[in-house]
């Protein structure tokens, strides 16, 4: 099956620094990418949606300056939290989509960031 | 605006006792349904896709079925691995979503042996 990675898989960084998080499609091309935050007990929240070599487009809510998404190439997708504060603590999760698979997507394990 | 309910919001089981999930759903334009399973601090596994009224499919213990407003995940003889949160998400065919998913709340399956 298709599988996405996602490093790291947790991280801890100060207040005020910025922490910079990876997904990777491992073995299909990724014409969109998508990140979710997910709060304790709680389902997956869509911040953004990327596709290959464009701007993402942001869910409501969710600024654009401070979680950054880069997604230059068909099989890798960056999120970075600018200026973390500790309200930014959660877990990340990205997904995948890639052309010829009927629409499904598929996760990456997640990233845990603290903020401290 | 779509809208995803699953229900029950948690579900205990003795291991072999089957039960079901559901998943009621109102979308503007069914593109497919989707069930996945996470475990905790794990990011979604994939189960199935449905794309139509009347599909269903299979995979071990799990089989997931799909009408026009619900759709069930029927678990059969379960055992404690089973254990997880099971989610269900659809995917409209309307606008340029990119194939946004709407996320139900999840329904949490505890099976004890």
């Amino acid at each position: 099956g298709a599988v996405v990675s996602q490093h790291p898989s947790w991280v801890i960084c100060k207040s005020g620094t910025s922490v910079k998080i990876e997904c990777r499609s491992l073995d299909f091309q990724a014409t969109t990418m998508f990140w979710y935050r997910q709060f304790p007990k709680q389902s997956l929240m869509l911040m953004a949606t990327s596709n290959e070599g464009s701007k993402a487009t942001y869910e409501q809510g969710v600024e654009k300056d401070k979680f950054l998404i880069n997604h230059a190439s068909l099989t890798l997708s960056t999120l970075t939290v600018t200026s973390a504060h500790p309200e930014d603590s959660s877990f990340y999760i990205c997904s995948a989509r890639g052309q010829g698979i009927n629409y499904e997507q598929y996760f990456g394990p997640g990233t845990r960031l603290t903020v401290t | 605006e779509d809208q995803v309910t699953q229900s029950p919001e948690a579900l205990r089981l003795q291991e072999g006792e089957s039960s079901s999930l559901n998943c009621s759903y109102t979308v503007s334009g069914l593109r497919g349904l989707f069930w996945y399973r996470q475990d905790p601090g794990k990011g979604p596994e994939f189960l199935f896709t449905l794309y139509s009224a009347g599909e269903e499919k299979e995979k071990e213990r799990l089989k997931a079925t799909l009408t026009k407003k619900e759709s069930f995940l029927h678990i059969t003889a379960p055992k404690p691995e089973d254990s997880a949160t099971y989610l269900c998400a659809v995917q409209s065919a309307g606008g340029t979503s990119y194939g946004k998913l709407t996320f139900g709340q999840g329904t949490i399956l505890t099976v004890h042996p």
